[in-house]
C-alpha cells in the first residue's frame, strides 16, 4: 500500500520560519507535490519536486530526497494568512494504461500566532 | 474567475434521494478527477477521466456514478447514499493524466451531508 506521513498540527509565530516534513513509502515515485488548503476552500498548488534538492519559490521552498523518501516544505517570514492545512502528495506511475495516481497525506494544519 | 468550478457548493440529501454534482474546468485540460475528502483522512482519488474516457476507478461503490460528456465537464451522480458518504467532494483537472509533471488544479468542492 501507499503510506504518506506528515504531522497533524503545527504552531508557529508570525515572522518566523517553519518546516513541515513529509515521509513516504509508495510503489514507485513520479514526483511530489505540496498543496495549501484554507478551511472550506480548494487545495491550491504550491510546489512540485521530482529530482533531489531544493526548489525555491518566494517565501516557500520545498526539498526532496528520493533515497530517504523524505520531503519538507519550508515557509519563511510567516504571515497570519499562512494559517492553513498543507498537503503532501506523491504521484506514482500508472499500473498499466491507467493514469498516474496521486496519493495524499492527511495534511498538516498550521496555525500562525501573533 | 477560478479555473475549476463546482456546483452546488453545499448539498443535503436523504438516503433515498438522487442528486448530481457538477464540475467544469476552464483551463483547456484533458483530464478530470473526483476526490473524496473526509475529516481527518487523506484525500481519496475516486475516478479519473482522460479525454472523456474513464481510466481509473478506485473501487468506488456503485452508488457513485461518474459521467464525463466532454473534456470540460464532469458529473458525479449520487444514488441511495449512506451517512458515511458525507464528505467534501473535490473535482480537479490537469493537462494530461499520464504526464509526470502535470499539476492538478482543484475546484472549491461540494460539501455533502447525507441524512
Amino acid at each position: 500500500g501507499q503510506n504518506i506521513d506528515q504531522p497533524t498540527e503545527m504552531t508557529a509565530t508570525e515572522g518566523a520560519i517553519v518546516q513541515i516534513n513529509c515521509t513516504y513509502q509508495t510503489s514507485g515515485f513520479n514526483g511530489l507535490f505540496w498543496y495549501q488548503q484554507h478551511a472550506g476552500e480548494a487545495p491550491t498548488f504550491l510546489s512540485y519536486n521530482v529530482l533531489d534538492g531544493l526548489e525555491e519559490k518566494g517565501r516557500f521552498s520545498s526539498f526532496l530526497s528520493r533515497s530517504k523518501g523524505y520531503s519538507y516544505l519550508l515557509l519563511k517570514e510567516l504571515q497570519m494568512k499562512d494559517s492553513a492545512s498543507y498537503l503532501c502528495a506523491v504521484r506514482t506511475p500508472p499500473p498499466s494504461t491507467g493514469a498516474n495516481n496521486l496519493f495524499f497525506g492527511t495534511g498538516t494544519r498550521l496555525t500562525v500566532i501573533p | 474567475e477560478t479555473g475549476v468550478t463546482q456546483t452546488p457548493r453545499h448539498l443535503v440529501m436523504g438516503m433515498t434521494n438522487k442528486k448530481s454534482l457538477k464540475c467544469e474546468q476552464h483551463l483547456g485540460h484533458n483530464a478530470m478527477y473526483w476526490y473524496k475528502q473526509s475529516a481527518k483522512k487523506p484525500l481519496e482519488l475516486m475516478f479519473v477521466y482522460s479525454l472523456e474516457e474513464r481510466v481509473e476507478n478506485n473501487s468506488v461503490p456503485s452508488r457513485f456514478s461518474p459521467e464525463c460528456p466532454n473534456s470540460s465537464h464532469l458529473f458525479l451522480h449520487l444514488h441511495t447514499l449512506q451517512p458515511e458518504d458525507s464528505a467534501l467532494y473535490l473535482c480537479a483537472s490537469s493537462q494530461d493524466p499520464q504526464g509526470s509533471g502535470n499539476t492538478q488544479y482543484f475546484g472549491p468542492g461540494t460539501r455533502l451531508t447525507v441524512l
